[in-house]
């Protein structure tokens, strides 16, 4: 399986600073990379697919970059309601695999 | 409005089964992949089994493989996920999701329910 691993696994930040979240897979993926949003007892949000494109109704703070091996999710101003768990996922393979989660807090 | 609602979930002894459902509405349900995820209390998301729009292809994780079936009925807008020899670590909210396919064949699951709770345990 493709091992998905995000840097890092938490993070302090305050209301409208700029943050980035970074993942790393295993192998190439190509662009074959997605990031979701969860909030604590509820489903995960698709926020960004094929590594940069914005899913539908996400605002425009949220960025995502990267091919290959690497990729990053920028938050460009953190609003209060982004403090949540944010996880990358892999569709390379036909074994999904997400990375473990990098949980976002207020400090 | 998409929509998915799971259900089925509970408490079950191990090496119990269990057969989760979910039903979809608000959109054409048989033109759409789906995959069953996994969130295991306190821990990250696992992805546990896809199966194709028809249903002619599925593929599972290690972990669930050989105990775990999914399965749709496109007549009824559900999706199944049979699972049997419940283990302790199979405790988890079972979330349904839909595959989103994108202009270059990048799935990613765009729609979620609210999932259901299973609980393995004696």
């Amino acid at each position: 399986d493709i091992q998905m691993t995000q840097s890092p696994s938490s993070l302090s930040a305050s209301v409208g600073d700029r943050v980035t979240i970074t993942c790393r897979a295993s192998q190439s993926i190509s662009s074959y990379l997605n990031w979701y949003q969860q909030k604590p007892g509820k489903a995960p949000k698709l926020l960004i697919y094929a590594a940069s494109s914005l899913q539908s109704g996400v605002p425009s703070r949220f960025s995502g970059s990267g091919s290959g091996t690497d990729f990053t999710l920028t938050i460009s101003s953190l609003q209060p309601e982004d403090f949540a768990t944010y996880y990358c996922q892999q569709s390379y393979s036909t074994s999904i695999t997400f990375g473990q989660g990098t949980r976002l807090e207020i400090k | 409005e998409v929509q998915l609602v799971e259900s089925g979930g509970g408490l079950v002894q191990p090496g119990g089964s269990l057969r989760l459902s979910c039903a979809a509405s608000g959109f054409t349900f048989s033109s759409y992949e789906m995959n069953w995820v996994r969130q295991a209390p306190g821990k990250g998301l696992e992805w546990v089994s896809y199966i194709s729009s028809s249903g002619s292809t599925i593929y599972y994780a290690d972990s669930v493989k050989g105990r775990f079936t999914i399965s749709r009925d496109n007549a009824k807008n559900s999706l199944y996920l049979q699972m049997n020899s419940l283990r302790a670590e199979d405790t988890a909210v079972y979330y349904c999701a839909r595959a989103f396919l994108d202009t270059a064949m990048v799935r990613s699951l765009d729609y979620w329910g609210q999932g259901t709770l299973v609980t393995v345990s004696s």
